[in-house]
């Protein structure tokens, strides 16, 4: 079974820049999570998809946006980019059986640079 | 609100030697505990979880036991290897998960 999948893997942009980052969670998994993590904040949740409606969202500005298409596969989009977005980007699909919440599978994620 | 604090790395242990990475929580209710794990240039990989309290999570020669009373969930291993070397990450689930910081494990042969 294919894991997670995130493209691309490296990115580098400059300030000002928009970026979209992609995840194909595993196979019959339907819901896509995002955690940004950084050295200094380390892990944080930005948001859930779950049958392409945004279930939950962390405290990320509103340049932070997601979304998920009907195969479960998630893009997010950060628009006008600053330096303090530069950070691995992590994606992580689960499953919705009963017992299983947390159990989060992740990507390898994408390492977003900003120049 | 919910979070969770873990004692600061880095840890360098001996190969064979004995682990102990503390993990508190502060959190309403009593939420589903977990630790996960980062190897070198991975993602983050669930290590082992527990989902009320007394219960005892194990996996790979890790235990943690999650105790309502002290509100922490504490790894444990009895003898590291030099593979286990990486970041843990003690977490909890309330609708999404909230890490700790991380502690970076280096085991030396």
């Amino acid at each position: 079974k294919a894991g997670v999948t995130q493209t691309p893997r490296y990115l580098i942009k400059t300030r000002g820049q928009q970026v979209t980052l992609s995840c194909s969670p595993i196979s019959g998994h339907r819901s896509v999570s995002w955690y940004q993590q950084t050295p200094g904040q380390g892990l944080q949740f930005l948001f859930e998809y779950f049958s392409e409606t945004q279930r939950n969202k962390g405290n990320f500005p509103g340049r932070f946006s997601g979304r998920q298409f009907s195969n479960s596969r998630s893009e997010m989009n950060v628009s006008t980019l600053e330096l303090g977005d530069s950070a691995l980007y992590l994606c992580a699909s689960s499953s919705t059986t009963s017992g299983s919440a947390g159990e989060l599978f992740f990507g390898e994620g994408s390492r977003l640079t900003v120049l | 609100g919910d979070s969770v604090t873990q004692m600061e790395g880095p840890v360098t242990l001996s190969e064979e030697a004995f682990l102990t990475i503390n993990c508190t929580y502060t959190a309403t209710g009593y939420p589903s505990l977990f630790w996960y794990v980062q190897y070198p240039g991975e993602g983050l990989q669930l290590l082992l979880k527990a989902t009320k309290a007394d219960d005892k999570g194990s996996n790979k020669g890790f235990e943690a036991t999650y105790r309502k009373e002290t509100t922490s969930f504490h790894l444990e291993k009895g003898s590291v290897q030099v593979s286990d070397s990486a970041v843990y990450f003690c977490a909890l689930w309330y609708n999404k998960l909230i890490f700790g910081a991380g502690t970076r494990l280096a085991v030396h042969p």
